[in-house]
C-alpha cells in the first residue's frame, strides 16, 4: 500500500532533550512538508523540501531542523531551543507540479515535560 | 501573502440537519482552494478542491463547496449530516505559483444524535 508513515504515534521527552520524528513516504512524491498543529491554531508550516538535499524554512522554523538525504524520508528534529515543543506534528508529501494537493501522514503527538 | 479565515471555531448541528462551514480568503492573485477533514488523532484528508472551471465542487460523501470570487469565499455545505461527519474541517488556499498551502484555524463540526 502506498502512503505516508510517521513514527511513533506518541512520543514523550524530557525538557532539554533533542528528539527526531520520522516521516517516510512511498508515493514517489518529490515534495515533503512538516506542519505543527496546536489547538485552535490550524496548521503552521515548519519546513518543506521540494527535492533531495534541499529544504526551506517555513513560518515557524526556529528550534527545528530537518534533512532530506533520500526522496522517501524527511525527518524532523525538535531541538532544545524550541520553546514550546509539545504539539501534534504532521508530515505531508506531494508531487512537485501539484504541490498544493498534499497527502498527510497520521501525525506524531509529542509531549515534553 | 494569503490568509484564510474560518469564521466559526465550533459548529454543533443535529443529525440529518443541513450545515454550512464558512471560509473566506484574501489574496492578491488567483488561488486554488481546498477543504481538508481531520478525524480525531489522525492526519488530514483532502475533501474537495477548486482549481478552475465550475465554481461548485462536490465530494464523494455529499459535501459541496462553492467558489465565490466576488465575496472571496469558499463555504462548505452538506444538506444532511451524519454522526460520522463529526470532525475538524480546514479550509486552505494556495496560489498556482507557490509550493505552499495556507490553512485556516479549523472548524470543529459536532453532529448531535
Amino acid at each position: 500500500d502506498g502512503g505516508i508513515t510517521q513514527s511513533p504515534k506518541y512520543l514523550f521527552r524530557k525538557e532539554g532533550q533533542n528528539v527526531t520524528l520520522s516521516c517516510e513516504q512511498n508515493l514517489n512524491h518529490d515534495a515533503m512538508y512538516w506542519y505543527r498543529q496546536d489547538p485552535g491554531q490550524g496548521l503552521r508550516l515548519i519546513y518543506y523540501s521540494q527535492i533531495v538535499n534541499d529544504f526551506q524554512k517555513g513560518d515557524i522554523a526556529e528550534g527545528y531542523s530537518v534533512s532530506r538525504e533520500k526522496k522517501e524520508s524527511f525527518p524532523l528534529t525538535v531541538t532544545s531551543a524550541q520553546k514550546n515543543p509539545t504539539a501534534f506534528y504532521l508530515c505531508a508529501s506531494a508531487f512537485r507540479e501539484n504541490s498544493y494537493e498534499q497527502y498527510f501522514g497520521p501525525g506524531t503527538r509529542l509531549t515534553v515535560t | 501573502a494569503q490568509s484564510v479565515t474560518q469564521l466559526d471555531s465550533q459548529v454543533p448541528v443535529f443529525e440529518e440537519a443541513p450545515v454550512e462551514l464558512r471560509c473566506n480568503y484574501s489574496s492578491s492573485v488567483s488561488v486554488y482552494l481546498f477543504w481538508y477533514v481531520q478525524y480525531p488523532n489522525q492526519g488530514l484528508q483532502l475533501l474537495l478542491k477548486y482549481l478552475s472551471g465550475s465554481t461548485l465542487v462536490e465530494s464523494i460523501n455529499g459535501f459541496e463547496a462553492e467558489f465565490n470570487k466576488s465575496q472571496t469565499s469558499f463555504h462548505l455545505r452538506k444538506p444532511s449530516v451524519h454522526i460520522s461527519d463529526t470532525a475538524e474541517y480546514f479550509c486552505a488556499v494556495s496560489d498556482p505559483q507557490s509550493y505552499q498551502l495556507t490553512f485556516g484555524k479549523g472548524t470543529k463540526l459536532s453532529v448531535i444524535p
